[in-house]
């Protein structure tokens, strides 16, 4: 169990409609990272928050939007949804809000969205 | 752009030999690379990491070697369990003010017992 917890796990819904993806991050850590993983792809990067605030951004499609509230959680909202939107999405935190060591980001186990 | 990129799609060894996954990157600003192991239906879970200013990084049966000049790290596994069994990622990170990885599209790694 690496600490950073995703919901739902499973999505199903129809195109045009709109979802909300939350995550928590493991105790402590003040980053959240967003990465979509489309099929027999590596995960793509979306979105950093950093206590707060946005710190960088990825390929991340105007339709989605993300933020990090006070109590360190986020949310991924990802609206007009298309059939290519399908994907494994997936939360990661870590204390720092760079890279190296013992900086390490923690995924949670993801969230399955398919859009039908 | 793949700034990352890991060739073999797979890899079969055999339970006790060495496992060797390769991992490639163009951008020469990458200071600090990471290996992430995946189960299906788990999030990546992380592994080992080496920072551009070292050659090899191990930690008891992982070892990752960083090559700056031809823009190449692998990582060995010895000797290889069926446990290790996974798909691996290979990600690199910009450094900067921020934490965020490029990653490889990743390498399934099977081990026959």
């Amino acid at each position: 169990d690496s600490g950073v917890t995703q919901t739902p796990k499973h999505l199903i819904t129809a195109t045009g409609q709109r979802v909300t993806l939350r995550c928590s991050p493991r105790s402590g850590d003040l980053s959240v990272y967003w990465y979509q993983q489309s099929l027999d792809q590596g995960l793509q990067f979306l979105i950093q928050y950093y206590n707060g605030e946005e710190r960088a951004k990825g390929n991340i499609l105007e339709r989605f939007s993300a933020q990090q509230f006070p109590d360190l959680h986020s949310e991924l909202n990802l609206s007009s949804l298309e059939l290519g939107d399908s994907a494994l999405y997936f939360c990661a935190s870590s204390v720092a809000h760079w890279a190296g060591a013992n900086t390490e980001a923690f995924f949670g186990q993801g969230t399955r969205l398919t859009v039908v | 752009d793949q700034q990352v990129k890991q060739n073999s799609p797979s890899l079969s060894v055999q339970e006790g030999r060495i496992s060797i996954l390769n991992c490639d990157y163009t951008n020469s600003m990458f200071d600090y690379f990471l290996w992430y192991k995946k189960y299906p239906a788990e999030g990546p879970t992380f592994l080992i990491s080496i920072s551009s200013i070292k050659d090899k990084n191990e930690d008891g049966r992982f070892t990752v070697f960083l090559n700056k000049s031809a823009k190449h790290l692998s990582l060995h596994i010895v000797p290889s369990q069926p446990g290790d069994s996974a798909v691996y990622f290979c990600a690199a990170s910009g450094g900067g003010n921020t934490g965020k990885l490029i990653f490889g599209q990743g390498t399934t790694l099977q081990v026959k017992p």
